[in-house]
């Protein structure tokens, strides 16, 4: 069973750029049976879809972040990352990794990690 | 960009059905997925590709869709289902793209 973990610092200073990663386990992130995604959830609000990427490298991001997103993939460390520059408090939020397989809803994810943007 | 809207809240009294609405331009014709997230914790998918109920999701969760409106209904309403509920989808513009999500209220 797939299992996500993500990983990275809980606070960033605004104009920063903020950095996770997703650890994959009970898998492997270059089996080509998911799509790695990243969501976030602001404190009291819903889900929004940050980006994801697939096996091969290809990616997709909400067209509303794209200018300052970047999702890559190590497939030596069986993990994927997210990259967010030029952060503000608006930033601040709870990130989630998830994974879909292709034409299906997101099966697995991880627990989230808080964000906090703060000087 | 393409948007679904979905009620704020939700009431059920113990025991008896709710229905969530998910309204979008013309979602019959795309695939629709539905997460449960409890306080604290991360979405579970309940239901993907409209109907579909992963394994380990109760029998009283389903889903419809058609025209412009989906729906998850949730027949003998439990305690254990208060919680957020966000419907998703892909759409070739805006890829993926959750509901405002609906609070579910078990009275």
């Amino acid at each position: 069973q797939v299992q996500l973990q993500e990983s990275g610092p809980g606070l960033v200073k605004p104009s920063e750029t903020l950095s996770l990663t997703c650890t994959v386990s009970g898998g492997s992130v270059s089996s080509g049976s998911y799509y790695w995604s990243w969501i976030r959830q602001p404190p009291g609000k819903g889900l929004e879809w940050i980006g994801y990427i697939y096996y091969s490298g290809s990616t997709n991001y909400n067209p509303s972040l794209k200018s300052r997103v970047t999702i890559s993939v190590d497939t030596s460390k069986n993990q994927f990352s997210l990259k967010l520059s030029s952060v503000t408090a608006a930033d601040t939020a709870v990130y989630y990794c998830a994974g879909d397989p292709p034409n299906g809803g997101m099966d697995v994810w991880g627990q989230g990690t808080s964000v906090t943007v703060s000087s | 960009s393409y948007e679904l809207t979905q009620p704020l809240s939700v009431s059920v009294a113990l025991g008896q059905t709710a229905r969530i609405t998910c309204g979008g331009n013309n979602i019959g014709s795309k695939n629709v997925h539905w997460y449960q997230q409890k306080p604290g914790q991360a979405p579970v998918l309940v239901i993907y590709r409209d109907s579909n109920r992963p394994s380990g999701i109760p029998e009283r969760f389903s889903g419809s869709n058609s025209g412009n409106t989906a729906t998850l209904t949730i027949s003998r309403a439990q305690a254990g289902d208060e919680a957020d509920y966000y419907c998703q989808v892909w759409d070739s513009s805006t890829f993926y793209v959750f509901g405002t999500g609906t609070k579910v209220t078990v009275l």
